[in-house]
């Protein structure tokens, strides 16, 4: 098992550029997730999932977007890129069992300039 | 607002401390409590609470809950420099993980 996988691991975008952070996870777990991690700081919930064709907004979900057309990939869509953006971006995943141990990749670091 | 507030905000100590972290929630619709290790990477899972008083071990390190003062704590005894990191506290809620900030841990030789 790959576990949670996250491409690219790195990228620099120009203001107003748009970009997909792909996500996907070979565990059939059916809830997913999206964080941002900026310096510092702990992690904010961005959108999940909790199944296919099923997603909420999380806590700061503003200028990004998501899809979720199949259970093992989760991608995230930033569109008109901001500074405010530039952060280290985790995707999770976790099995519906009480308690949800989430399971993270390793990360994209994005940066936006 | 649920909230998760993790204390101290960071710690420095000699290899072979004893160190206790905090954390305390308020949170609805409580599942869980979760703490993770995070080195430069993703953060890696350490343990799940769901219960009051029972304590979790794991090598030298230790975690337990009380549901009804609301907070857990994790303790490391016999530091190395390997536990430094930042160590963080999230907390279930129904579909969600809820974060704290983290205590980050320095350990020096």
């Amino acid at each position: 098992n790959a576990g949670v996988t996250q491409t690219p691991k790195f990228r620099i975008l120009k203001i107003g550029q748009s970009m997909t952070l792909q996500c996907a996870q070979d565990m059939n777990h059916n809830y997913m997730y999206w964080y941002r991690q900026d310096p510092g700081m702990g992690l904010k919930l961005i959108y999940y999932s909790v199944g296919a064709g099923i997603t909420d907004k999380g806590e700061v979900p503003n200028g990004y977007n998501v899809s979720r057309s199949t259970t093992e990939d989760f991608p995230l869509r930033l569109e008109l890129a901001a500074p405010s953006q530039t952060s280290v971006y985790f995707c999770a995943s976790s099995a519906p069992a009480v308690g949800r141990e989430q399971y993270f990749g390793p990360g994209t670091r994005l940066t936006v300039t | 607002e649920d909230k998760v507030v993790q204390s101290p905000l960071s710690l420095v100590v000699h290899e072979g401390d004893t160190v206790t972290l905090n954390c305390s929630y308020e949170v609805t619709n409580f599942r869980s409590l979760l703490w993770y290790k995070q080195e430069k990477k993703a953060p890696t899972f350490l343990f799940m609470l769901t219960s009051s008083g029972i304590e979790k071990k794991s090598g030298r390190l230790s975690s337990i809950l009380d549901k009804k003062e609301l907070f857990s704590i994790l303790n490391i005894t016999a530091t190395q420099t390997g536990d430094s990191a930042v160590y963080l506290c999230a907390v279930c809620n129904t579909d969600k993980l809820i974060f704290g900030t983290g205590t980050r841990l320095q350990v020096f030789p």
